[in-house]
């Protein structure tokens, strides 16, 4: 089957760094997104991930490593505002399908 | 500004009624999805449509229906067939014209209830 596997809640300090990881299972694969979603709100785009390495894109950054199936968003700096949950999402063909994990709720304390 | 709308953003219905949520997007994107979102789980694709008068099955479609007779609309019917409908609709779309276009932008969302 297809599916990718992410803790369910992470908890941080804030100005620390966190990581949230992701494992992923797809038949075929072009890609992996992270996204943001608040309590109630819509998701929105962070990073995408074609190739291995890692995507640096101010406070956050994104790893992927498609010989382990994995990869993960790091989060730094960390501001109450970056409470949420986080989503990570490969495309699973070229018809830009995507299939989700089921977030990770990240909790920052002061 | 352009982006996606969804409406309304809370709707009630009874058991047994079909229900229609609109989207409509600004963005003249080709590709336009939609998603499931049950509490504490990710989301799930409905239907996808990558052109006009052209839409596929996603991985839960059953109880529901689309249409595409426009670029930049996109409803999606939960009929009463639907045996579990109360949750979170969300609609993208992206721009698949784009080489390495990957980025999908969400509406609001629209919070069904069905009792």
């Amino acid at each position: 089957g297809q599916s990718l596997e992410q803790p369910s809640e992470v908890t941080a300090v804030e100005g620390a760094i966190v990581q949230i990881n992701c494992t992923y299972q797809t038949s075929g694969f072009y890609g992996l997104s992270w996204y943001q979603q608040h309590d109630g709100g819509a998701p929105t785009f962070l990073s995408y991930n074609a190739l291995d390495g890692l995507e640096e894109t101010g406070r956050f950054s994104s790893f992927l490593s498609r010989s382990d199936s994995y990869g993960y968003l790091l989060l730094q700096e960390l501001q109450m505002k970056d409470s949420a949950s986080y989503f990570c999402a490969a495309f699973r063909d070229s018809n830009y399908q995507l299939i989700w994990g089921a977030g990770t709720k990240l909790i920052i304390k002061p | 500004d352009g982006g996606i709308t969804q409406s309304p953003k809370y709707l009630f219905r009874k058991e047994g009624q079909n229900v229609t949520l609109s989207c409509e997007q600004n963005l003249n994107h080709d590709a336009m999805y939609w998603y499931r979102q049950d509490p504490g789980q990710g989301l799930r694709l409905i239907y996808y449509s990558q052109i006009v008068n052209d839409f596929q099955k996603g991985d839960i479609a059953e109880g529901y229906s689309v249409s595409r007779e426009k670029k930049e609309s996109f409803p999606l019917t939960v009929t009463s067939a639907q045996k579990n409908p109360t949750a979170f609709y969300l609609c993208a779309s992206s721009s698949k014209a784009l080489a390495g276009s990957y980025e999908q932008y969400f509406g609001p969302g629209t919070r069904l209830t069905v009792t």
